[in-house]
């Protein structure tokens, strides 16, 4: 039982350009979104989170875009760098972290 | 500060085989979990804790068990090693308020460790 998916299992783009990474939730119980960002033989590292409240949140190049009547949430990477290539989680939480369910992630590759 | 470590990175075991995998952090966080990773899967939560005598089941459990006696450590203890426990292990803490924040969601967030790579053979 997939609650969260991630559909693209990899991504390519130019340094420079836009990355739009893609996430779909089931569940409308889910009120709290992340997305981690982890490196080869490291643990996920927290990178930007949104509440259903919202439909937008910006940390400096990394945006995150909330559409709650689709369940679909994305993160913009604008611009791109050769240190964002790594693998992007997305999770979403009913109320509590220990509720969270996670994506399978996909792999961001930007070449300089 | 270390943050949250693991010990071992990696390790092989035999069928029936038990350990326990490591867990400490540094950061006096309430709340620990244990998730693990499959291949082209999502990280599943086994068990977490929010505090120290306090542990509850996550969503895959079975097999596993821990204890929290102490706010630093949360080891996980694989009693009769099987091939379907082969994965990456991941423990984590955060920060979080028990429940809600008033009029809203929780707003905290995890901090990983770097892994334990488990293969049962």
């Amino acid at each position: 039982d997939q609650q969260v998916k991630q559909n693209s299992p990899s991504l390519s783009v130019q340094e420079g350009r836009i990355s739009i990474l893609n996430c779909d939730y089931t569940n409308s119980m889910f009120d709290y979104f992340l997305w981690y960002k982890k490196y080869p033989a490291e643990g996920p590292t927290f990178l930007i989170s949104i509440s259903s409240i919202k439909d937008k949140n910006e940390d400096g190049r990394f945006t995150v875009f909330l559409n709650k009547s689709a369940k679909h949430l994305s993160l913009h990477i604008v611009p791109s760098q050769p240190g964002d290539s790594a693998v992007y989680f997305c999770a979403a939480s009913a109320g509590s972290l220990r509720d969270m369910r996670f994506g399978a992630g996909t792999r961001l590759t930007v070449k300089p | 500060n270390a943050g949250v470590t693991q010990t071992p990175k990696f390790r092989i075991l035999k069928i029936g085989q038990s350990m326990t995998l490591q867990c400490t952090q540094d950061m006096n966080h309430n709340y620990m979990y244990w998730y693990r990773q499959d291949p082209g899967m999502g990280l599943k939560l086994i068990y977490y804790s929010v505090g120290a005598g306090i542990t509850d089941k996550g969503e895959v459990p079975n097999g596993y068990n821990v204890s929290r006696s102490t706010t630093e450590d949360f080891p996980l203890r694989l009693e009769l090693a099987a091939p379907s426990q082969t994965s990456v292990y991941f423990c984590a803490s955060s920060y979080s308020k028990v429940g809600r924040l008033a009029g809203g969601p929780s707003t905290d967030t995890q901090y990983f460790g770097p892994g334990t790579r488990l293969t049962v053979l």
